[in-house]
């Protein structure tokens, strides 16, 4: 079946650098969700990519999707301490309903 | 709207013990969604509904493990008998067609 996977698994940064994480798949993507989940809550939804090569941006994150829409990524500049947390990527796997979570990738920041 | 509400948040219960998770989704999303998360396995898929029809319980483990959803305000995740190996973060679900989902808090499951 699909697999979704994300690396780096864990990063631990410093408030001000920037971090990225890669969402990687075997298999063409439909579309890619995001979602972050703060540490004791759940996942919220972050944003859709729906074509190929769609770069959004929602102030410090920066999603982009591949040209081939096999893989994704999610950028934040300069983090801060609100960013800590873990986030997915998800993918619509065969119907358009259901919903297959990446294995995530743990950010944690410090002063 | 006070969007998905599971209960209970927190379960403690002894092995071989039935546990009954609850849900009710958003009012108005056709798609209802039960996500167990673990640190070994992540975010996995046990079941999910459209209009209270189950579509997918192949991500269900085994048959100690139900769902059902009598109408469109209320679903239940029922295991019986638990084990300890059930231990995990329970998510309840639900979206409009093919939109996002919206979590609710989670159940806190374990199982001594």
């Amino acid at each position: 079946g699909q697999q979704v996977m994300q690396i780096p698994q864990y990063q631990h940064v410093q408030e001000g650098e920037d971090f990225t994480t890669y969402c990687n798949s075997s298999t063409t993507l439909s579309n890619i969700q995001w979602y972050k989940q703060r540490p004791g809550g759940h996942p919220v939804f972050l944003i859709q990519l729906v074509k190929s090569g769609e770069v959004k941006k929602q102030k410090r994150l920066t999603f982009q999707f591949g040209e081939a829409k096999k893989n994704s990524s999610l950028h934040i500049t300069a983090t801060q301490t609100t960013d800590v947390g873990t986030y997915f990527c998800a993918d619509y796997t065969g119907t358009a309903s259901k919903l297959t979570f990446g294995t995530g990738t743990r950010l944690q920041v410090t002063l | 709207d006070a969007g998905v509400i599971q209960s209970p948040r927190h379960e403690v219960t002894e092995m071989g013990q039935e546990v009954t998770l609850r849900c009710k989704p958003i009012s108005g999303h056709d798609y209802l969604f039960w996500y167990r998360q673990t640190m070994m396995r992540g975010l996995e898929l046990l079941i999910y509904f459209n209009n209270n029809v189950p579509i997918d319980d192949s991500g269900m483990p085994e048959d100690r493990f139900s769902a059902k959803m009598p109408n469109a305000s209320f679903s239940t995740l029922k295991i019986q008998p638990s084990e300890p190996r059930d231990s995990a973060v329970y998510f309840c679900a639900s979206s409009f067609f093919a939109s996002p989902l919206h979590f609710g808090n989670g159940t806190r499951l374990t199982v001594t």
